[in-house]
């Protein structure tokens, strides 16, 4: 079974563009949760999806937002982009909702700022 | 959320025993304790979790205090792959907080010497 793939796996953008990032599950997932890994800060949770609805959010301004379709396949999205967004996106999916599902990461977009 | 206390880092032979301890002095009698690391260049990986007792899986096995206030992650023979950092995570089971959300602190870096 293939895993959680992130494209692109690398990204630069330059202050005030915006950008779109995009996770595939595992298949058969239905719960898919993005994270930010910084050196600074470590690894925080941005969101989490649940059969399209946005079931839980992370303590992030509104430019982060994402979605998730009827594939399970997920997007997130920045806007008008900060130095400070420089960091590591992980997405991860679960096959229900609980918090007893094991999460399953992929292996990020790496996204720098200039 | 509960909090959850690890050292920032351990050191460890390659082919002897890694005890990696976490203190959770907070813990809520629903909350299960979940080990994830994230290995170099990689997104985290599920361990092993447990609720009250001990458990082993293939890749580890979790001793559970008696008070549950503390736990240890066992790698009974450390090799190289398992140089990565180990994070101690509580996860709420109550049925009214269902979410695949992590919570990671800044976990244990584990070096494994040859």
């Amino acid at each position: 079974k293939a895993g959680v793939t992130q494209t692109p796996r690398y990204l630069i953008k330059t202050r005030g563009q915006q950008v779109t990032l995009s996770c595939s599950p595992i298949s058969g997932h239905r719960s898919v949760s993005w994270y930010q890994q910084t050196p600074g800060q470590g690894l925080q949770f941005l969101f989490e999806y649940f059969s399209e609805t946005q079931r839980n959010k992370g303590n992030f301004p509104g430019r982060f937002s994402g979605r998730q379709f009827s594939n399970s396949r997920s997007e997130m999205n920045v806007s008008t982009l900060e130095l400070g967004d420089s960091a590591l996106y992980l997405c991860a999916s679960s096959w229900g909702q609980s918090s007893y599902n094991e999460q399953f990461f992929g292996p990020g977009t790496r996204l720098t700022v200039l | 959320d509960a909090k959850t206390t690890q050292p920032n880092s351990m050191e460890s032979n390659e082919e002897e025993p890694v005890h990696l301890p976490c203190n959770h002095s907070t813990i809520s009698g629903t909350d299960y304790i979940h080990w994830y690391r994230q290995l170099p260049s990689q997104g985290p990986e599920y361990v092993i979790h447990g609720l009250t007792s001990n458990v082993n899986n293939r890749m580890a096995s979790l001793a559970i205090a008696e008070d549950r206030k503390s736990s240890t992650l066992i790698l009974h023979r450390a090799t190289l792959r398992d140089a990565a950092v180990y994070y101690c995570i509580l996860r709420d089971l109550d049925g009214s907080s269902n979410t695949g959300k992590l919570i990671f602190g800044q976990g244990t870096t584990l070096q494994v010497k040859p």
